[in-house]
């Protein structure tokens, strides 16, 4: 079955450390995104990609980053420079135009 | 950029209640989407909107498209336990390069049995 996958589920980290989240999918989507989401804040856009090796920062982007090497996969990468990393991240893909996104199931990512 | 306001923040109701909610923007949509979100799961789409005044069912949920094109609603018909969870409108406008989904913050809804 089609579908997209993040992995870990939990994360922990210690601070200072960076960490990619793994996120792949089957869905021959072409854009893929990552989201943050905190208590109250809805969900948060870090990087998107519209089509492979090109990749646009969203609104909160400092602190991250990301590749698109394969149609796939969009791995997103916590950095030390992110001052304050425990979230749930969120991953999603979805055919350009108008429809809607498939996500993925999160990775809770804890920096201690 | 582009702002959705979702209302109302939360909701607390009794099992067997109907439910509505919505989402206003300051910016017209070509797309109007609801999702529905699980604690420590993704958002699941529930009821995707691609036409000015279209209103669309799926199960006990109703979504409309305002004419506007500028906001839709979302009820829930005689709400379940399971139903709680967040829900969050999401409008897309894929006008030019941009095919990013702006989300509003999302409906925390509880049912008590």
């Amino acid at each position: 079955d089609g579908g997209i996958t993040q992995s870990p589920k939990y994360l922990f980290r210690k601070e200072g450390q960076n960490v990619t989240l793994s996120c792949e999918q089957n869905l021959n989507h072409d854009a893929m995104y990552w989201y943050r989401q905190d208590p109250g804040q809805g969900l948060r856009l870090i990087y998107y990609s519209q089509i492979v090796n090109d990749f646009q920062k969203g609104d909160i982007a400092e602190g991250y980053s990301v590749s698109r090497e394969k149609k796939e996969s969009f791995p997103l990468t916590v950095t030390s420079a992110q001052k304050n990393p425990t979230a749930f991240y969120l991953c999603a893909s979805g055919y350009r135009g108008n429809y809607g996104y498939t996500f993925g199931s999160g990775t809770r990512l804890t920096v201690v | 950029g582009q702002q959705l306001n979702q209302s109302p923040q939360s909701m607390f109701i009794q099992e067997g209640e109907d439910v509505s909610m919505n989402c206003t923007s300051s910016s017209i949509f070509n797309t109007w989407l609801w999702y529905k979100q699980d604690p420590g799961e993704g958002p699941v789409l529930l009821i995707a909107l691609y036409k000015a005044g279209e209103l669309t069912s799926n199960g006990r949920l109703t979504a409309q498209f305002g004419i506007t094109r500028k906001d839709s609603f979302l009820n829930i018909s005689a709400s379940i336990p399971s139903d709680v969870g967040i829900y969050f409108c999401a409008g897309k406008n894929s006008g030019g390069s941009n095919y990013k989904l702006t989300f509003g913050k999302g409906t925390l809804l509880t049912v008590n049995p």
